[in-house]
């Protein structure tokens, strides 16, 4: 049975803190993965990943891909209130992981 | 600006009552999805279709139907309401060949109580 798991469930840290969201999968005909930000209601892209040890990277947000060991990870370097979020890891279409609530606090 | 619209951002409906819910995009997108989303428990997918008239079951079907008569219309039925689907439901829509395709783009969600 496909699966994806995200690590930790929930995190709370400070501004200017880094963090590091994990997701780890088993899927048949792995083609790609893909990250998104859910703030309020819709979530909302922010990388696909298809290759392992490509670093995908946007401002202080950035991601990369292990094939070999089935895992991603997304960082966030000196994190802002408005990094607060759920972030939700994809395998698209069909499976999300439960997603990690991150809050950070002023 | 790619767009996907759902008809209600809130419901409240009485139990037993046939409820549907509506979601349009206008991206000319062949896939479409529904998604409940409860705490603890992420996004769980309902139905999805590829296609105009098709439809495929997801993980937790049970108590849902769909339909697909036009390809930007894809419509949650919940033939009779029970409190357990109340939940925050999100449809999304997706290009891409074959049926994993490429980046969603959600709607705002739908939060349904059923009383």
């Amino acid at each position: 049975e496909d699966k994806v798991v995200q690590s930790p469930l929930s995190l709370v840290v400070h501004e200017g803190d880094t963090v590091t969201l994990n997701c780890s999968y088993e899927v048949t005909n792995f083609r790609s993965l893909l990250w998104y930000k859910q703030e309020k209601k819709a979530p909302t892209f922010l990388f696909m990943l298809t290759s392992s040890g490509i670093e995908k990277k946007s401002g202080r947000l950035s991601s990369i891909l292990d094939k070999k060991e089935l895992f991603s990870i997304l960082n966030i370097t000196a994190t802002q209130t408005g990094d607060s979020a759920i972030y939700l890891c994809d395998i698209p279409l069909y499976i999300f992981g439960t997603g990690t609530r991150l809050k950070v606090l002023a | 600006d790619v767009k996907v619209t759902q008809s209600s951002r809130y419901l409240v409906k009485r139990t037993g009552e046939k409820v549907f819910l509506e979601c349009v995009q206008d991206m000319d997108h062949e896939n479409m999805f529904w998604y409940r989303q409860d705490p603890g428990l992420g996004l769980r997918l309902i139905y999805f279709s590829y296609d105009v008239k098709m439809k495929e079951k997801g993980d937790i079907p049970e108590g849902y139907s769909v339909s697909r008569e036009k390809k930007e219309r894809f419509s949650l039925i919940l033939e009779s309401a029970s409190t357990n689907q109340t939940s925050m439901y999100l449809c999304a829509s997706s290009t891409g060949s074959g049926l994993r395709g490429t980046e969603a783009f959600f709607g705002q969600g739908t939060r349904l109580t059923v009383v």
